[in-house]
């Protein structure tokens, strides 16, 4: 049992570029998020799907896309990267969005934008 | 978005010594409230989901309860040992998806 998996573990990108950052649970949650933690920030939601087919803004939405690919797949894209999207990037999934249910945490992402 | 507030940011203590927590939230549209333990190069793992005011859960050690009508948490470590050295998170659903407040920082030292 993987739990969450997010790929990759680390990236470096030049201002400009794109790249799709993949996260996967085999829980078979409803919901799945995206976080990125800055230091003295705390976890901020970039996007969420509260279920297949839907996706919804969070707190951190510009300069992210993202697709729900299916109920296991959540993917966040970041179009044309820059220096303030540096920061380390969590998935996560739950049973539910409802806020009843714990959230499962992928080991993250590490992403430099130079 | 709503505001959660941890208190303190950081925190020493002596192993063997008991300590707490405080995480303030909004108390209107109260869903519920989680606490994480994050220890260094890992991720996130869930203590607690509370609902209901009133609400006392116990894991081992760690405790925690819930006043949502004057929307405050508080996380109690009983005797503390360097293993729960880690960031303790606490995060409120209201109207919002989860908000995290920005942890509290305990170094349990031996």
């Amino acid at each position: 049992n993987a739990g969450v998996t997010q790929t990759p573990k680390f990236q470096v990108l030049k201002t400009g570029q794109s790249m799709t950052l993949q996260c996967a649970q085999d829980m078979n949650h409803n919901s799945m998020y995206w976080y990125r933690q800055d230091p003295g920030m705390g976890l901020r939601l970039i996007y969420y799907s509260a279920s297949e087919g839907t996706t919804d803004k969070g707190e951190v939405p510009n300069g992210y896309n993202v697709s729900r690919l299916n109920k296991r797949e959540f993917s966040l894209r970041l179009e044309s990267a820059a220096p303030s999207q540096t920061s380390v990037y969590f998935c996560a999934s739950s049973a539910s969005s409802g806020g009843y249910n714990e959230q499962f945490f992928g080991p993250g992402t590490r992403l430099t934008v130079l | 978005i709503l505001n959660v507030e941890q208190s303190p940011q950081s925190l020493h203590v002596q192993e063997g010594d008991s300590t707490n927590f405080t995480c303030s939230f909004p108390s209107s549209n109260f869903y519920a409230l989680h606490w994480y333990r994050w220890e260094t190069a890992k991720s996130p793992e869930a203590l607690f989901v509370m609902t209901l005011n009133g609400d006392e859960k116990k894991k081992g050690r760690i405790s925690a309860t819930l006043n949502t009508k004057e929307g405050y948490s508080y996380l109690y470590i009983k005797g503390s040992q360097p293993e729960d050295s880690a960031t303790y998170l606490c995060a409120s659903r209201g109207n919002t998806p989860l908000v995290f407040g920005k942890g509290t920082r305990l170094s349990v030292i031996a």
